[in-house]
């Protein structure tokens, strides 16, 4: 069983669009949860940390619920420059587990 | 801003010689860690590392793979013998106060090997 499940999508959105990805993560003790962004053969770059009580950064929107063991991540008025691939990453003791990654397209 | 820095951006070797990859994490930075990632997929955990000791360890970290921390700022991964499948993207990423904390990466390191 993966330890963290994303659609991989890819999802191809206008300028302008809202788009929500999902993520489950199978280890109930997990204790800290992330969405990074990777663009095409970079690094991953941390986007924001989620908390249980949902956070905001400006156009996103992070979203935990830890009884279902799954994290979204909504973001608003698309731009271009959001293209890129979005990971699902989830903490458990000392280890990392990636998701495969949702891939995003923002269209002109 | 600090950042995470590594060194070579690219290693080419012949199958079945050391390689180590070299990384420095951001300097108040307690917590570090290796990842691959091979070309297509998931980014996949190799190691943790704090207070001069591994801490965690993936499957995939077996005996050919080894990391230090030789001096106060450098943080190294070698493999000693490497394989075709090791050929993958490497990435160093460091962590603040707690194990829990956000990682910031490294920009990587290509490892092919022929």
């Amino acid at each position: 069983r993966k330890e963290v499940e994303q659609d991989p999508g890819p999802f191809n959105v206008p300028e302008g669009a809202t788009v929500a990805f999902n993520c489950t993560y199978s280890n109930s003790a997990s204790q800290s949860f992330f969405w990074y962004r990777q663009d095409c053969r970079k690094e991953p770059k941390l986007l924001m940390s989620v908390y249980s009580s949902g956070n905001e950064d400006g156009r996103f929107t992070a979203q935990l619920n830890r009884a279902s063991q799954y994290i979204s991540l909504l973001i608003r008025d698309s731009k271009l420059s959001d293209s890129a691939t979005y990971l699902c990453v989830v903490n458990a003791g000392n280890q990392f587990y990636f998701g495969t990654g949702t891939s995003l397209t923002v269209i002109p | 801003e600090p950042e995470v820095t590594q060194t070579p951006s690219h290693q080419v070797t012949q199958m079945g010689q050391e390689v180590i990859l070299r990384c420095v994490p951001i300097s108040n930075h307690l917590y570090f860690y290796w990842y691959r990632q091979i070309l297509g997929q998931k980014v996949e955990f190799l190691v943790s590392f704090y207070n001069n000791e591994i801490s965690e360890k993936s499957e995939i970290f077996d005996d050919q793979f080894s990391v230090e921390r030789p001096d106060g700022s450098n943080f190294t991964l070698k493999i000693r013998s490497t394989k075709l499948e090791d050929s993958a993207m490497y990435f160093c990423a460091s962590g603040g106060r707690t194990g829990f904390n956000e990682q910031f990466f490294g920009p990587g390191t290509r490892l092919t090997v022929l």
